[in-house]
């Protein structure tokens, strides 16, 4: 059964900061990875989607990578900004089908 | 449309009380998804619709819940009977295909007296 693990549930950094936020997942057997933000009381935001054949994937500030063999993502935020203050979810799809989410990580970027 | 809408945004229901919550995907996308999300919890999978195929009704967590698409299209998910524990914000999302990136509605945010 596949299982999507998150690291760390909370994190809280001083404006401008490098970060990364780490996923990971029981089985490899993945289609592709897929990074969302979520605010308060809002819907998800689609941020970043990695196939299983791509290693990164970048969109601005963001740039998230996969190791499929080892189970792991990263999303690394850099020169963090009050408003990337958010919950931060990943997201794997098996072949075809549901995506099955981790709990994710609460990120508070301090002004 | 030019995203997923879902509808109502605010449910307040007393318990034991029938409520349907809708979902119009975006234009042309043919899978349909369903999540539900806990106070404080992570996402929890519902219903997955694909096409013409069977959906995938694994996560439903009793038979007081069902949903349809009608059309290809819209989606209505159904809750009978409701349970205080039923409260939670119901999200839905489509994608182009079944491989495809998902896009979420803002959610229908349920309360269950």
């Amino acid at each position: 059964k596949q299982e999507v693990t998150q690291i760390p549930a909370a994190l809280s950094v001083p404006e401008g900061e490098n970060l990364v936020l780490n996923c990971s997942f029981t089985d490899s057997a993945i289609y592709n990875l897929q990074w969302f933000r979520q605010d308060p009381g809002k819907g998800l935001t689609s941020l970043l989607l990695i196939q299983s054949s791509q290693r990164e994937q970048t969109s601005g500030r963001l740039n998230a990578s996969l190791d499929k063999s080892s189970g792991r993502s990263t999303l690394y935020i850099a020169a963090s900004q009050p408003g990337d203050s958010a919950t931060y979810l990943c997201a794997v799809r098996p072949r075809g089908g549901k995506l099955i989410f981790g709990q994710g990580t609460e990120l508070s970027v301090k002004p | 449309g030019a995203g997923v809408s879902q509808s109502p945004s605010n449910k307040v229901t007393e318990k034991g009380k029938d409520v349907e919550l809708r979902c119009d995907p975006i234009s042309g996308h043919t899978a349909l998804y369903w999540y539900r999300q806990s106070l404080g919890q992570g996402l929890e999978f519902l219903i997955y619709f694909q096409g013409n195929s069977a959906p995938d009704k694994s996560g439903l967590p009793s038979d007081r819940f069902s949903a349809e698409r009608t059309g290809g299209s819209v989606s209505t998910l159904t809750i009978q009977r409701t349970q205080q524990e039923d409260s939670a914000v119901y999200l839905c999302a489509s994608s182009l295909d079944n491989t495809g990136e998902l896009f979420f509605g803002e959610g229908s945010r349920l309360t269950v007296l």
